[in-house]
């Protein structure tokens, strides 16, 4: 059974940092493409990065770039959400998401659980 | 590329069918011939789900009450008869360009 599970959130300060961890499990984690999606309390879903399968390629929309980073382990199926110079907009409950084996166009076909993040003096 | 849903509510008597538009300000078909819109569900108080990729292919489990539809920009998500499992939100999703989007969201009751 594919199972992803993230970790690392928490209330944290406007300007500082958390990092996020998704544990992966069940599948070939290095053969796949996968990202971070993010839900604000009560709202919708929005991508917040994406990643190659051999951490070569990675992906930001505007809203987090220079920002954010993300990174992936292969011989520890764990997937990083590095975040810094974190804003009120960035509270939100992080979601790890698996993509395809050749990209994540597709959409995820398997979510974590989330872990919530909460920016506020 | 922005995705627009309608309708953003959609009250649903059990049994009777349901159906969400979703538009998209550009086309959704790659240069490899597909077309990236999907169609995710999440229950209250759970991760979304994938139902429909590539516009009408459904996901292993989910039922066939639910369908995909649609070419272009213009795409439908219907369910032939709501039953009361079908609560929560439903989002499409374009693949085609990065930043990868999602719809507003329609959320389906039961009237």
């Amino acid at each position: 059974e594919v199972q992803l599970v993230e970790s690392g959130g928490g209330l944290v300060q406007p300007g500082g940092s958390l990092r996020l961890s998704c544990a992966a499990s069940g599948f070939t984690f290095s053969s796949y493409h996968m990202s971070w999606v993010r839900q604000a309390p009560g709202k919708g879903l929005e991508w917040v990065s994406g990643i190659s399968r051999g951490g070569d390629g990675t992906y930001y929309p505007d809203s987090v770039k220079g920002r954010f980073t993300i990174s992936r382990d292969n011989s520890q199926n764990t997937l990083y959400l590095q975040m810094s110079s974190l804003r009120a907009e960035d509270t939100a409950l992080y979601y790890c998401a698996k993509g395809g084996l050749e990209h994540t166009r597709s959409g995820p076909d398997c979510w974590g659980q989330g872990t919530l993040v909460a920016v506020s003096s | 590329v922005v995705v627009t849903q309608s309708p953003l509510s959609l009250p649903v008597t059990l049994g009777q069918p349901a159906s969400i538009s979703c538009r998209s300000s550009q086309s959704l078909v790659y240069s490899d011939g597909n077309t990236y819109l999907n169609w995710f569900q999440q229950r209250p108080g759970q991760s979304p789900r994938r139902l429909i990729y590539q516009v009408s292919k459904r996901d292993s489990g989910v039922p066939d009450r639910f369908s995909g539809s649609g070419s272009g920009t213009d795409f439908t998500l219907n369910v032939t008869r709501v039953e009361a499992d079908d609560v929560g939100v439903y989002f499409c999703m374009q693949g085609r360009l990065w930043p990868y989007t999602f719809g507003q969201g329609t959320k389906l009751e039961i009237k």
